[in-house]
């Protein structure tokens, strides 16, 4: 039992690449989340899925992208990486009325 | 800013004593939701909250979410070395949405 899978663990990028994150759970979970941690700024919500095919933004959206093909994955996107997305990245899944599952987070480094 | 405001951001405390952190949004909750992160690992749950006046304990560790489910607090007895690490809140403001505090750093001595 999986549960909420991210690779990869570690990322160096430079300044100006594009790279996916990918986050798999295998729980049926309809709700999808992508959280960056930053220090002293607790979790930021980056974007968030309630179902297959639906994606929202969060409260830092800007310079990520998502989707949710399908209900097992979903994918955060960096298509130009920048320095101040140097941060841990967390994505967790729900059924709605439930905790949150994390995955155990992406430490990425954009030089 | 963030939608839910963390208070202390910083917490030291000799073992034994008592400490309480709390969580304050603006909007009414869905539900509120406590984790625990050590440094550099992930987050465990502690405890969800989702009924106006709900109060949780699991072992020394109590929270509360008032009526108006705009306030939380997590209140530990007799702290010990074990609870060092921070302390997230996380809520849902609107549909699907869910957002956490900036965290509540807790330093244990013993």
């Amino acid at each position: 039992n999986a549960g909420v899978t991210q690779t990869p663990k570690f990322r160096v990028l430079k300044t100006g690449q594009s790279m996916t994150l990918l986050c798999a759970q295998d729980m049926n979970h309809e709700y999808m989340y992508w959280y960056r941690q930053d220090p002293g700024m607790g979790l930021r919500l980056i974007h968030y899925s309630v179902g297959e095919g639906t994606t929202a933004k969060g409260e830092v959206p800007d310079g990520y992208n998502v989707s949710r093909l399908k209900k097992q994955n979903f994918l955060l996107g960096l298509e130009s990486a920048a320095p101040s997305q140097t941060s841990v990245y967390f994505c967790a899944s729900s059924t709605g009325n439930s905790p949150l599952h994390f995955g155990n987070g992406t430490r990425l480094t954009v030089t | 800013s963030q939608e839910l405001e963390q208070s202390p951001q910083s917490l030291i405390v000799q073992e034994g004593k008592n400490l309480t952190i709390n969580c304050t949004s603006s909007k009414t909750l869905y539900g509120l939701y406590w984790y625990k992160q050590k440094y550099g690992e992930g987050l465990i749950f502690l405890m969800m909250l989702q009924k106006g006046g709900e109060e949780k304990s699991h072992e020394k560790i109590t929270a509360k979410l008032d009526e108006k489910k705009q306030q939380s607090s997590l209140h530990i007895t007799a702290s010990q070395p074990s609870h060092a690490g921070i302390y997230l809140c996380g809520g849902g403001t609107s549909y699907g949405k869910l957002t956490f505090g900036q965290g509540t750093i807790l330093t244990v001595h013993p």
